[in-house]
């Protein structure tokens, strides 16, 4: 069974920094591409960026450009988000979503980690 | 950027009925290489997103065949017959035809 479960939310003051996990399993992490995406409270879905299997290709939203990193350890079946400059508009539910590459669309998701940028 | 536009934004329909869902992109959604990457997803309340549809009329693993896809270029509608109770949620649409991905602002629907 897939599982995505992300981790590493919580409060932090505008500006600071923050670094989100996701824990992958049920599959092989290393062949699959995987995005961050959020929702912020009452919103819909914004993607936030994208790193292919080999972490060869990386996409990022201009929202996030600059002052977010998606990385991936797939000797540890986890994926990555680090936030730096935080703003309160970056206050979001984030979901980890594996990418199916070959039809390009989002096939499984995480139960969300919630990030609040508030002073 | 792709921008994807959803209509209705709500609706409200009967246990039983069928409602359709529009999605409009500001640009066609054909791949260079001839396939045209758009999805459907489903967010129940209080629950993650989940994948319907994608390529346009492809049913995920699972899917009931009440749900229905289809559409082609810039013009797609989601189909849903047969309504259930477990039906309601948001619907989004996305694409994955070109970076940065996008997604519809969303359906809701509502059972009479």
């Amino acid at each position: 069974e897939v599982q995505l479960v992300e981790s590493g939310g919580g409060l932090v003051q505008p500006g600071r920094s923050l670094k989100l996990s996701c824990l992958a399993s049920g599959f092989t992490f290393s062949n699959y591409g995987m995005n961050w995406i959020r929702q912020a409270p009452g919103k819909g879905l914004e993607w936030v960026a994208s790193i292919s299997s080999s972490s060869s290709y990386i996409y990022y939203a201009d929202t996030v450009k600059g002052r977010f990193t998606i990385s991936r350890d797939n000797a540890k079946n986890t994926l990555y988000l680090q936030m730096t400059s935080l703003r309160s508009e970056d206050t979001a539910l984030y979901y980890c979503a594996r990418w199916n590459y070959y039809s390009r669309y989002f096939d499984f998701w995480g139960p969300g980690t919630m990030v609040t940028v508030s002073s | 950027d792709v921008v994807m536009t959803q209509t209705p934004v709500s609706l409200s329909v009967s246990l039983g009925g069928q409602v359709s869902i529009s999605c409009r992109s500001s640009q066609s959604l054909v791949h260079n290489n001839g396939n045209t990457y758009l999805s459907w997803y489903l967010q129940k309340p209080g629950q993650s997103p989940q994948l319907l549809i994608y390529k346009v009329s492809n049913r995920f693993s699972g899917i009931s065949d009440r749900f229905s896809g289809s559409g082609s270029g810039t013009d797609f509608t989601l189909k849903i017959s047969r309504v259930e109770p477990d039906d309601l949620g948001v619907y989004y649409c996305g694409q994955g035809t070109q970076y940065p991905l996008t997604f519809g602002s969303g359906t809701k629907l509502e059972i009479k």
